[in-house]
């Protein structure tokens, strides 16, 4: 079946340092894939989305492209802020019609000042 | 535009008590979803509605749980009883008919005890 997988929290960085956090992806066909994002105590923001091979989502500094080849869709931003911590969720939506989410695990990430 | 409304926020419960949650979705948006949100984990769907009818709830475990979205907007998900493995944060989400991308509620936080 489908599913993503992502890297294991959690990331500690630095103010202004460089953040990647990857996430690989197992579907049929071609599907959607997003990044949401989880302040504590809140629900899911849609930070980006992408929906075929190549196309880069971007928003709010991050950035992530859909590699088709390497099944992979890898959430960067050039220089984090403190008010960037917080749970990032990878997913995608099936291609059978329900778009359904499959939704990866998450990855905290605490930015220190 | 108001986003996903639900409520209560916290609700904590003695196991083997009922228990409801209420979920308002974007307006005009045909397509609920509810999702349970396990700690540390990404969120799981439970159902998904098209308007009034539950076109996949494959995944919500009939025996104690159950949901109604009667006139296709508002939508309740209700257990009894619970139990104490049903604490988690209850996500409800909405989309546009035949979209791909779902804007979720702040979720509400249940605690069994």
């Amino acid at each position: 079946g489908n599913s993503v997988t992502q890297m294991e929290g959690p990331v500690t960085l630095s103010e202004e340092a460089f953040l990647t956090i990857n996430c690989t992806y197992t579907a049929t066909g071609y599907p959607s894939l997003f990044w949401y994002v989880q302040y504590p105590g809140e629900g899911l923001q849609l930070l980006l989305k992408a929906t075929k091979a190549d196309d880069k989502g971007s928003n709010k500094g991050f950035e992530a492209t859909y590699r088709k080849e390497t099944t992979s869709f890898h959430l960067e931003k050039g220089s984090v802020q403190v008010s960037d911590s917080a749970v990032y969720f990878c997913a995608l939506s099936e291609t059978s019609g329900t778009y359904k989410y499959i939704f990866g695990t998450g990855t905290r990430l605490k930015v220190l000042a | 535009e108001a986003g996903v409304v639900q409520s209560p926020r916290y609700k904590i419960i003695e196991k083997k008590q009922p228990v409801a949650f209420w979920c308002n979705p974007i307006s005009g948006h045909n397509t609920l979803y509810w999702y349970r949100q396990n700690l540390g984990q990404g969120p799981e769907l439970l159902i998904r509605y098209e308007n009034e009818e539950a076109v996949d709830d494959s995944q919500l475990p009939k025996d104690r749980f159950s949901a109604e979205r009667l006139k296709g907007v508002d939508s309740t998900l209700k257990i009894q009883p619970a139990e104490l493995g049903d604490s988690a944060v209850y996500l409800c989400a909405s989309s546009l008919v035949l979209t791909d991308t779902q804007y979720f509620g702040p979720g509400t936080r249940l605690t069994v005890l």
